[in-house]
């Protein structure tokens, strides 16, 4: 079974800061690489996605994906106080089920 | 467009009842997934269902659990004699036929005492 492993388990930055969350996955036939992210008491909610290796860019969000690493990463630019939340990074083998990983807590500081 | 509804919110069982957790998926989705979600197990997968037959139900307890899916429009996971180990946050998700994005609903507090 797929293992999806992320770090850190928690972050505090400050307001403005570069934030980096790194997500590592066992299975090499992995298609789909996905950040959702989960607000205190609420749903997650998909936050950008990859297929292909390389980088995608997203207004302040960027995501890296290194498929011989078994290894993406989201980095946030200019990082804010909305954007505290609970970080989770889903991988999928194809149109399977998403195994996710346990989420990395992320705390910015005004 | 109401989202994915899963009611009820919250469920307090004892020790040894059933509970019986509906979802409701988006309206057009296909596919349906059950998570639990635990602070120390983070996002747990259950099982999912295509087109309302089951695919893979891998994740899911086998001795006391059992996901259905009798029409397109709902999805019910079940427990029977729950136990303390199974408070949780039942989360089900939908997608579309040809999508990868995966739709929350704001889940289910289950709560065994």
């Amino acid at each position: 079974q797929q293992k999806v492993q992320q770090s850190p388990e928690s972050l505090i930055v400050p307001e403005g800061a570069m934030t980096s969350l790194n997500c590592t996955f066992s299975d090499s036939a992995s298609q789909y690489f996905a950040w959702y992210r989960q607000h205190s008491g609420k749903a997650p909610k998909a936050l950008m996605s990859i297929f292909s290796n390389g980088e995608k860019e997203e207004g302040r969000f960027t995501i890296h994906l290194n498929k011989a690493s078994l290894h993406f990463s989201l980095h946030i630019r200019d990082s804010q106080p909305s954007d505290s939340a609970l970080y989770l990074c889903a991988v999928s083998t194809g149109y399977q089920n998403f195994y996710f990983g346990k989420g990395t807590s992320l705390t910015v500081i005004p | 467009n109401a989202g994915v509804i899963q009611t009820p919110r919250h469920k307090v069982t004892g020790k040894g009842q059933e509970a019986t957790l509906w979802c409701e998926p988006i309206s057009g989705h296909s596919a349906v997934f059950w998570y639990r979600q635990t602070i120390v197990q983070g996002l747990e997968f259950l099982t999912y269902f295509r087109n309302q037959a089951p695919i893979d139900d891998s994740g899911m307890p086998k001795e006391r659990f059992s996901a259905q899916m009798p029409n397109q429009s709902h999805s019910t996971l079940k427990i029977q004699s729950t136990q303390p180990q199974d408070s949780a946050v039942y989360l089900c998700a939908s997608s579309l036929p040809t999508g990868n994005t995966l739709y929350f609903g704001a889940g289910t507090r289950l709560s065994v005492l």
